[in-house]
């Protein structure tokens, strides 16, 4: 039972222009949302994350949008930088006994070229 | 360093043989986590500390696999006679006690384990 999942595997995008990763997900019980980034042989390192009860999160060149009635959620990074390129991951927080349980999307890789 | 720190990084074992991970995390985190992460796969949750006490397991975590975390600091992860579906990417993370959105868990860089 995938509670989160990213459709997408992989995504290539020219330097400059905008990414946009795609989330959805199935349970209505998530409070927040994140994006965590992993490079090669690292742990994934968190980015962004939205709260259940707003619609848009900005932070630099990385901006969430929230869409509930859809149960959908993306990642806009604009412009996009070589360094950008990573495999995203789209997660859920769930309150488990005073901390929050992550549920994780399968990833997509992004791929920005020069 | 202060991050979640992981030993080791890279394990090589023999179906069958016994394997035991260990986990640093950040000194002033009291949660501690398991996760498991399979080839094309999101990191999946396997069980929690808070503090010495394991408050949670995932039906994920078979009776083979073992975790503790005496005292309340480091943990280990331990899998008994190992099988090839154990090979995966072990992540332990840390969060604080109450902490800002996006401090929900702080990884460390991972062990890899491979059972051949």
């Amino acid at each position: 039972d995938q509670q989160v999942k990213q459709n997408s595997p992989s995504l290539s995008v020219q330097e400059g222009r905008i990414s946009i990763l795609n989330c959805d997900y199935t349970n209505s019980m998530f409070d927040y949302f994140l994006w965590y980034k992993k490079y090669p042989a690292e742990g994934p390192t968190f980015l962004i994350s939205i709260s259940s009860i707003k619609d848009k999160n900005e932070d630099g060149r990385f901006t969430v949008f929230l869409n509930k009635s859809a149960k959908h959620l993306s990642l806009h990074i604009v412009p996009s930088q070589p360094g950008d390129s990573a495999v995203y991951f789209c997660a859920a927080s769930a309150p488990l006994r005073g901390a929050q349980k992550l549920v994780f999307g399968q990833g997509t890789r992004l791929t920005i070229n020069p | 360093d202060t991050g979640v720190s992981q030993d080791p990084r890279h394990k090589i074992t023999k179906r069958g043989q016994n394997v035991t991970f260990r986990c640093d995390p950040i000194s002033e985190h009291n949660r501690l986590y398991w996760y498991r992460q399979t080839l094309g796969q999101g990191p999946e949750f396997l069980t929690y500390f808070q503090n010495e006490a394991q408050l949670e397991k995932s039906r994920l975590l078979s009776d083979r696999f073992s975790a503790e975390r005496p005292k309340g600091s480091f943990s280990t992860l331990e899998i008994q006679r190992t099988e090839q579906g154990d090979s995966a990417m072990y992540l332990c993370a840390s969060s604080p006690r109450l902490g800002a959105p996006g401090t929900e868990a702080f990884f460390g860089q991972g062990t890899r384990l491979t059972v051949v």
